[in-house]
């Protein structure tokens, strides 16, 4: 079984920063890689497919990049709607897919 | 708009059974393979099991097997979970989702692209 781990579990943040947020496969997925966002009592909710491709009606300030096992959502300019907690997805093993454990964004 | 309503939540006691529904409106339902995700309370997600578009395949997370059985009925629009012998750690919230194909320059990639609010299954005495 691929396994996801993000880093780091939880951080703080100030609106206007900028947010790293890392996920690691166990083994090499190409590019096969998906991030959510989640707000408290909510679905998630798709931001990034392929690794790097953005949904649809997704702010440009999400991105995301990485290939093989290392992979990275970077949100420029952190708004006040965006503190949520951040899945990483993997689907390689498609139509078995695993989550990462989630990184949670905290207001400083 | 694409929608996602799930129902059939409730209390249950171990061993017991339930079966969650979900229904989908503002998309073509038989042209999309179907996945129930979970969330055990203050947790991460976790993907459950999936079905194809004519529910001939269908797949779950070890930990569920023999247990729970999804299935689909096209017909009504409709996804179900069958829940059997249920246990305490299978307490969470309940989410169908889409799963969306992308064709795109770098290749062929699968996302869930929509999701539904949610159910609340707790298993306890």
């Amino acid at each position: 079984d691929i396994q996801m781990t993000q880093s780091p579990s939880s951080l703080s943040a100030s609106v206007g920063d900028r947010v790293t947020i890392t996920c690691r496969a166990s083994q090499r997925i190409s590019s096969y890689l998906n991030w959510y966002q989640q707000k408290p009592g909510k679905a998630p909710k798709l931001l990034i497919y392929g690794a790097s491709s953005l949904q649809s009606g997704v702010p440009s300030r999400f991105s995301g990049s990485g290939s093989g096992t290392d992979f990275t959502l970077t949100i420029t300019s952190l708004q006040p709607e965006d503190f949520a907690t951040y899945y990483c997805q993997q689907s390689y093993s498609t139509p078995m897919w695993t989550f990462g454990q989630g990184t949670k964004v905290e207001i400083k | 708009e694409v929608q996602l309503v799930e129902s059939g939540g409730g209390l249950v006691q171990p061993g017991g059974s339930l079966r969650l529904s979900c229904v989908g409106s503002g998309f073509t339902f038989s042209n999309h393979w179907m996945s129930w995700v979970r969330q055990a309370p203050r947790k991460g997600l976790e993907w459950v099991a999936n079905i194809k578009q004519d529910g001939s395949d269908k797949y779950y997370v070890d930990s569920v097997k023999g247990r729970l059985t999804i299935s689909r009925d096209n017909a009504k629009n409709s996804l179900y979970l069958e829940m059997r012998s249920l246990r305490g750690e299978d307490t969470a919230v309940y989410y169908c989702a889409r799963e969306r194909d992308y064709n795109d320059t770098r290749g062929y990639f699968e996302a869930l692209d929509f999701w539904g609010q949610g159910t609340m299954v707790t298993v306890s005495s």
